[in-house]
Order: C-alpha cells, then structure tokens, then sequence
C-alpha cells in the first residue's frame, strides 16, 4: 500500500523565519495530498491541500509544492508565528483507492516556533 | 455549520470488554471515515462508511467494525477490547460520494483500556 515519510521529525524556528516539511511517498499513482496540522490536544485540521495535476498552490503564509517525478510534496510556511507550532500531517491518496477518501498518514512533524 | 462531532470524548474500559464510539458529520457530509491515532503508530485509516456502506477497511483485525445510519451519523465499535486497542479514535466527514474530497475531523473519543 501507499507509505507516506514525513521529515524531519522535529523543525525547530526562530518566528519570522520560514520552516520547510518534506514528506514522500511510494505510490506514483496517488494524486491527492492534503497537510493537517494538529495543536495539543486538538483535532487534526486540514490547512492546504494540491491535487496532482498542480504543482504549487499557496494560502496567505502557507505553500505546498508537489514533484511527481521524485514523489514528494512539501510545505511551506512563511514568516512563522508562535500559533504555527503544532504537529503538521501529510497524507496521500493512494491510488488503489480511487472513488473513495481513504488517506494514509505520514507520521507527523512537530515544528516548534520560537519567540 | 456545526462541525463533525464524536461521543463520548473519553472513555476507560477493561480488557475483553467492548465498545461503540459515535460520529456525527457535518450538515450534509455523507462520507465518514474513521482514523486510530496512537503515539507509535501515528493516524491509520480504519474504514469509510458512504450511503450506509463500508467503501473501504484499512487493516485491522475483525474486532474492530463500524455501520452507518441513514441520516450518515456512524459508529465504530470495539469488541474484544485489548490494551493495544488504547488510542484516539477520529472520525472525519466529506462532502460528497467522490474520491479525495476534504475531510474534516472530529475532536475524537479518548479510549483507555486497562
């Protein structure tokens, strides 16, 4: 099945600087990744999202490019602020799962901002 | 809108018991899918309930089951219950019967087996 690597486990940051999550996966099929970010004891919440026939797509401080070629997509937070720290998920659709929403998880990243 | 809501939030229970955990979904969100969520083992994909039926079960064993009603409120339930079984169970709804639509998640029922 789809297996999703996020890295590095822990980003530490000084706020205003950018912090950059790099997750890959295996399916070259899969064509559907979503980020979550997830603050202590909160449930996951969807932040950005591409499909695969985009390569880049920002919201305001928040970025996430796709390579299809080497099968990794990354986050891209800017001008970091003391609310951003949390744990950030990936996931992809792995492509067997075509026609429903099953998502496999990377492992999360815990991103600390530092005042 | 209200969000995606789950009961209980907490619940402690001793092992060979079971249990049922519920989700409601957003307003006329009629996919649910349910997510365990451990320190280890990170969010691994249960099963997805659409129109009252499973579309897909990730790889758990037989103990661990789910149905969905015709207003697409769902439950899972536990039975059997082991220690490993310890985790938080999220549920997240989606909009519509296609594939990769946004989900939303629930805030999650706690479950501690002792």
């Amino acid at each position: 099945g789809e297996n999703v690597e996020q890295h590095p486990s822990t980003l530490s940051v000084q706020e205003g600087d950018s912090a950059v999550i790099k997750c890959t996966y295996s399916d070259s099929a899969s064509n559907y990744f979503p980020w979550y970010k997830q603050e202590l004891g909160k449930r996951p919440q969807l932040i950005i999202d591409i499909r695969s026939n985009v390569g880049e797509k920002k919201d305001q401080r928040i970025a996430v490019t796709l390579n299809k070629t080497a099968k990794h997509f990354s986050l891209h937070i800017t001008e970091t602020q003391p609310e951003d720290s949390a744990v950030y998920f990936c996931a992809a659709t792995p492509s067997k799962n075509y026609g429903n929403n099953r998502l496999a998880f990377g492992k999360g990243n815990q991103v600390v901002v530092i005042p | 809108k209200a969000g995606v809501t789950q009961t209980p939030r907490y619940l402690i229970k001793t092992r060979g018991q079971q249990v049922t955990l519920s989700c409601s979904p957003i307003s006329g969100h009629r996919s649910v899918s349910w997510y365990q969520q451990t320190p280890g083992q990170g969010l691994q994909f249960l099963f997805e309930y659409f129109s009252e039926t499973q579309r897909n079960k990730g790889n758990f064993p037989g103990r661990f089951s789910g149905r969905q009603f015709s207003n697409s409120r769902s439950e899972m339930n536990v039975s059997t219950l082991e220690l490993g079984d310890s985790a938080l169970y999220l549920c997240a709804s989606s909009l519509a019967g296609g594939a990769n639509n946004e989900q939303f998640f629930g805030p999650g029922t706690r479950l501690t087996v002792l």
